[in-house]
């Protein structure tokens, strides 16, 4: 069975500065997806950027971008110019493909912005 | 361009009392999810689908039921409501490999 494992339950970051986010995972499988979820006060689970473990390049998304390291099974998020509205619960979480397409999350990171 | 749809939004329920949580997309995806988030943690499988007919156990499935009798519709029944349940619930559907859209959630108190 797949894990994912987030140990920094709590994250805080000055307005406008970078801020890593870690999470590491455990599978046999070599071919899966990563992703990083947003989870704001509103509940809602909003996908923040995708990682398909066959591509070596770092997936980005404007101000985000990971550093997917797939010997060590690391994958962390890089917010770059935080804003207010970063603010929020993160997951990280892993994905198989096809019928295995189910995800796993870790338990989640809360992320406070600075002003 | 509703996406995922889950009603109710929010419900209380009595120990033993049965429910049928509602989720339905209009996007033709053939997969579909139902995840549990308890306060502070992560979202857990509780079921999911990868086409009508077919439904198969997640992490925690004890004390659930769901049916696919078509594409678009995937419910989460509760047949003996107990405090342990109480949670937000998430729907969610994808086709084949392609990120999963999720509901807004409903959020379930089991007094």
């Amino acid at each position: 069975a797949q894990t994912v494992t987030q140990s920094q339950p709590e994250m805080s970051v000055q307005e406008a500065e970078t801020v890593t986010l870690s999470c590491t995972y455990d599978t046999s499988e070599s071919d899966y997806y990563l992703f990083w979820y947003k989870q704001p006060p509103s509940r809602q689970m909003i996908l923040v950027i995708r990682q398909e473990a066959y591509k070596q390049q770092n997936a980005t998304e404007n101000r985000f971008s990971v550093n997917f390291q797939k010997a060590a099974k690391s994958f962390s998020l890089k917010i770059s110019d935080s804003q207010l509205g970063d603010a929020a619960m993160y997951f990280c979480a892993y994905g198989g493909y096809g019928a295995n397409s189910k995800l796993t999350f870790g338990k989640g990171i809360t992320l406070s912005v600075r002003p | 361009n509703a996406g995922v749809t889950q009603t109710p939004k929010f419900r209380i329920l009595k120990i033993g009392q049965s429910m049928t949580l509602q989720c339905a997309q209009d996007m033709n995806h053939n997969y579909m999810y139902w995840y549990r988030q308890d306060p502070g943690m992560g979202l857990k499988l509780i079921y999911y689908s990868v086409g009508a007919g077919i439904t198969d156990k997640g992490e925690v499935p004890n004390g659930y039921n769901v049916s696919r009798s078509t594409t678009e519709d995937f419910p989460l029944r509760l047949e003996l409501a107990a405090p342990s349940q109480t949670s937000v619930y998430f729907c969610a559907s994808s086709y084949q490999n392609q990120p999963q859209h999720f509901g807004d959630g409903t959020r379930l108190s089991i007094l």
